[in-house]
């Protein structure tokens, strides 16, 4: 049974620059979060996707957007990228409504120059 | 909103010793509650949760009791090991406006090294 899966694993962007991140959910998972995790900090929650649809989002601007497939896959993306963007962004996978058993994916780091 | 407030690292302990890493919460009601690890190069690995006030997580070793009283969750281990070096996160769910809950808030994270 395959877990929560990320790609890629590392990224490498320039200012200005757009990115794609992808996430595949734990088999039998409909719902994806998304959360950026600076150096030396805790994640923060971006935004969750449930039916395709974004349910709720975190203190993130408009520069980052999401989507969900009906595979329950999901992509985040990020616009006009910022040195502060440099992070490893990690998904996160549950069933349904809530976060009692949220899984986690490896992650993407991401590096801005 | 919620928030979590963790002991900052990083923490050095000798292996066998005893752990502990303090954690408080401010929450509208009574969540869940969560211990998270996260070891070298990996992503995060739920290690225990409560999903009520007195109830005992425990997984591998650690353990952590919901105190409302308190609004604490502190994560203890009695003897640590070598291979128990890693970054340990407390957290709890965000409140949805309209009530619900979704994504987690974490704390800043608590870095522990166990010296042989």
């Amino acid at each position: 049974d395959a877990g929560v899966t990320q790609s890629p694993t590392h990224l490498i962007k320039t200012r200005g620059q757009q990115v794609t991140l992808r996430c595949s959910p734990k088999s039998g998972h409909d719902t994806v979060s998304w959360y950026q995790q600076a150096l030396g900090q805790g994640p923060q929650f971006i935004f969750q996707y449930y039916e395709e649809e974004e349910r709720q989002r975190g203190n993130f601007p408009d520069r980052f957007s999401g989507h969900q497939f009906p595979n329950y896959s999901s992509e985040l993306n990020v616009n006009a990228l910022l040195l502060g963007d440099s992070a490893l962004y990690l998904c996160a996978s549950n069933s349904g409504w809530g976060v009692e058993t949220q899984y986690f994916g490896p992650g993407t780091r991401l590096l801005v120059l | 909103g919620n928030s979590v407030t963790q002991m900052e690292g990083p923490v050095t302990l000798s292996e066998e010793a005893f752990l502990t890493i303090n954690c408080t919460y401010t929450a509208t009601g009574y969540p869940s509650l969560f211990w998270y690890v996260q070891y070298p190069g990996e992503g995060l690995q739920l290690l225990l949760k409560a999903t009520k006030a007195d109830d005992k997580g425990s997984n591998k070793g650690f353990e952590a009791t919901y105190r409302k009283e308190t609004t604490s969750f502190h994560l203890e281990k009695g003897s640590v090991q070598v291979s128990d070096s890693a970054v340990y996160f407390c957290a709890l769910p965000n409140l949805y406006s309209g009530g619900g809950a979704d994504g987690l808030t974490f704390g800043k994270g608590t870095h522990l090294i166990i010296q042989p």
